[in-house]
């Protein structure tokens, strides 16, 4: 089952624009996790985010985490061509025994037009 | 690029057979999950190896079943192929407790047709 749900599908928008998805999930977590995959490739780990923490910063990249709400958000900004990718996030729930492993949710596919 | 790398590239397969996919981890890695991307959809945990023994598994009946090797490399092996296997099988490696998920570093995956 897929815990996270990203949002929107689908984004398209102008190089030099900011680009802005949001994830929802359902259960209390560990971390939360985004990451980028082209073409049905492999995935590469953007950042990674404590469920004490409220936002994280890496780059162009700025995370936001709302443990209250079972949301995250993020934002990418001054997109470049480069970015246009899938982006999942992921959670990790792992409350003691065996590992769950990462529940990733369905990705928000993100196109920059140059 | 991680240094992640998975075998073969591409398979297909006709139902009812069974395969094998490889894994080689990032060196130093003592952790290697193995995850299912059906076209469209996110991945979605198969099982996680940790110092040679599975340490969890997800929503995977047992003819889904896995191998670590000493030098932390890894197997997925599956049985009896269905034509729902048909994914993007895909290896992660981490530096790993056998607690909790942290960053992943995935390999480019095995593209399973089975027809």
């Amino acid at each position: 089952s897929q815990q996270g749900e990203e949002d929107p599908q689908a984004l398209s928008i102008q190089e030099g624009e900011n680009a802005t998805m949001n994830c929802s999930y359902k259960t209390s977590i560990n971390n939360l996790q985004w990451y980028r995959q082209n073409s049905g490739r492999g995935l590469v780990h953007l950042i990674l985010i404590r469920s004490n923490e409220r936002e994280k910063h890496s780059g162009r990249l700025r995370v936001t985490l709302d443990t209250s709400k079972k949301s995250s958000s993020l934002l990418i900004t001054a997109s470049r061509a480069a970015d246009t990718a899938s982006y999942f996030c992921a959670t990790d729930a792992w409350s003691g025994g065996g590992a769950d492993g990462l529940t990733f949710g369905k990705g928000t596919h993100l196109i920059i037009q140059p | 690029e991680t240094g992640v790398t998975q075998s073969p590239t591409h398979l297909i397969k006709t139902r009812g057979q069974q395969v094998t996919l490889r894994c080689s981890s990032q060196s130093g890695h003592n952790t290697v999950s193995w995850y299912q991307q059906a076209l469209g959809q996110g991945p979605q945990f198969i099982f996680q190896y940790y110092r040679e023994e599975e340490n969890g598994r997800g929503n995977f009946p047992p003819r889904f079943s896995g191998l670590q090797f000493p030098n932390y490399s890894s197997e997925l092996n599956v049985n009896a192929l269905e034509l729902d296997d048909s994914a993007l099988y895909l290896c992660a490696s981490s530096p790993g407790t056998g607690r909790g998920s942290y960053e992943q570093y995935f390999g480019p995956g095995t593209r399973l047709t089975v027809t």
